[in-house]
């Protein structure tokens, strides 16, 4: 089975912190994707990577950045925490030739900034 | 404007019964797919099933089905013989080629199946 997995379940930051969000896969996925997900509102695509060293700007990037240094693993970063970013953070993992069988996520993680 | 809409924020069903979530979609790209994801109270998106733009019949995987209506522009989930198990939250999903790789969800919509 693919694994799409995230380093924290749960994570509580204060104001100000810089904060690092991993994910890795192991079935050598070209693209990853990182969402945020809040109550009414679904997924929100916040950035996203079809190959190494590559990214692109999702729907929501404000206030995030990312880096894709190994094909396996995607990292969000938060350059400085803000309460507003309190969310649900889901890191997915897929392959360009099988767009029919969705994408693989991993468990998520549920950020609290204080 | 929304690209998915899922006007049930919240359902009930009878276990063993069959249970209907609605998705509308707004989209001008001949190409698409839309896809049902089930999230449980775990946390992690657990794909569905599977619809392209270009299917002539309905997606159906086990007790899912999709009833796809292109012309009204809505592709609903039909589970059949609801279980405990299917209570979660379920998202519509849909991915344009003209969007690329990438997916646009739903709000969601939150199943409860009552034993």
């Amino acid at each position: 089975d693919v694994k799409v997995t995230q380093s924290s379940r749960y994570l509580v930051k204060r104001t100000g912190e810089k904060v690092f969000l991993e994910c890795v896969q192991d079935m050598d996925h070209e693209n990853m994707f990182w969402y945020r997900q809040d109550p009414g509102l679904g997924l929100r695509l916040i950035y996203f990577s079809y190959d190494v060293k590559m990214k692109e700007k999702g729907d929501i990037p404000e206030g995030y950045s990312v880096s894709r240094e190994k094909k396996e693993r995607f990292s969000l970063i938060l350059e400085s925490a803000s309460t507003n970013q309190t969310s649900m953070y889901l890191c997915a993992s897929g392959t360009r030739d099988r767009a029919a069988y969705g994408y693989t996520f991993g468990s998520g993680t549920r950020l609290t900034v204080v | 404007a929304q690209k998915i809409t899922q006007t049930q924020p919240g359902m009930f069903v009878q276990e063993k019964e069959a249970v209907t979530l609605d998705c509308t979609y707004d989209t001008s790209d001949p190409s698409y797919g839309l896809f049902w994801y089930k999230q449980p109270s775990s946390g992690e998106m657990i794909f569905l099933i599977y619809q392209g733009s270009y299917d002539q019949q309905n997606a159906t995987e086990g007790r899912y089905s999709l009833n796809f209506q292109k012309a009204r522009k809505s592709a609903n989930l039909v589970i059949s013989a609801s279980q405990l198990g299917d209570s979660a939250m379920y998202f519509c999903a849909m991915r344009e080629r003209s969007y690329g790789q990438n997916f646009v969800f739903g709000p969601g919509t939150r199943l409860s199946v009552l034993p």
